[in-house]
């Protein structure tokens, strides 16, 4: 089966544009979440998507968006583009949105602002 | 603010030695623990995940959890220069933010030949 599979790996933007990340998840599983992860840090919680509802949002300003679709695939949006959100944009699948499930990482799509 | 802590390292350590690698946690509540293994430029990658007190082991790795203490920890039996990587302490608890994971920052492991 394949892994959680995210596109594009590696993307250069200009300050002040948009960008849209792409994610589907495992097979057979239903939640997504988004993280980031800024060199040399470990990775921060943005959002997590459970049947195409909204289930938990990290601190981040509204430039960040996110949503999911029926065949469960999710996208990430971030508008207004900064310097500072340079940057691996990690997406999760679980098999549902609960706490104890194990949570598996795609390759990532790695963000450069310029 | 749920924290997650990590030394960061380098830690180093001769080849066919045991690695000790470090975390401990804040919110009481947490639920599960997880480690994930990341190489340089790589994504995130899970070794073990733990739910109850005491130690889970799969092959090289073991996993020690101590709620009372706040603290889990990972085990590397007879690293290898394969196993140089960054470790991440990663702690999942249930609340209003859903399925969320906090990291610590991760710590640096070099096995040295």
């Amino acid at each position: 089966d394949a892994g959680v599979t995210q596109s594009p790996t590696h993307l250069i933007k200009t300050r002040g544009q948009h960008v849209t990340l792409r994610c589907s998840p495992i097979s057979g599983h239903k939640s997504v979440s988004w993280y980031q992860q800024v060199l040399g840090q470990g990775p921060q919680f943005i959002f997590q998507y459970y049947e195409k509802e909204e289930r938990g949002r990290g601190n981040f300003p509204d430039r960040f968006s996110a949503r999911q679709f029926p065949n469960y695939s999710s996208e990430l949006n971030v508008n207004a583009l900064l310097l500072g959100d340079s940057a691996l944009y990690l997406c999760a699948s679980s098999h549902t949105g609960g706490a104890g499930n194990t949570i598996y990482f795609g390759e990532g799509s790695w963000l450069t602002v310029v | 603010q749920k924290e997650v802590e990590q030394n960061s390292g380098p830690l180093s350590v001769p080849e066919g030695a045991i690695a000790s690698l470090n975390c401990t946690y804040s919110d009481r509540g947490s639920q599960s623990f997880f480690w994930y293994r990341q190489y340089s430029g790589k994504s995130p990658e899970l070794i073990m995940f733990i739910y109850s007190n005491g130690d889970k082991e799969d092959g090289r790795f073991t996993a020690q959890l101590n709620k009372a203490s706040q603290y889990v920890s990972l085990l590397i039996r007879d690293s290898q220069p394969s196993d140089s990587a960054t470790y991440l302490c990663a702690v999942n608890t249930r609340d209003n933010a859903g399925n969320m994971l906090t990291f610590g920052g991760g710590t640096r492991l070099m096995v040295k030949p």
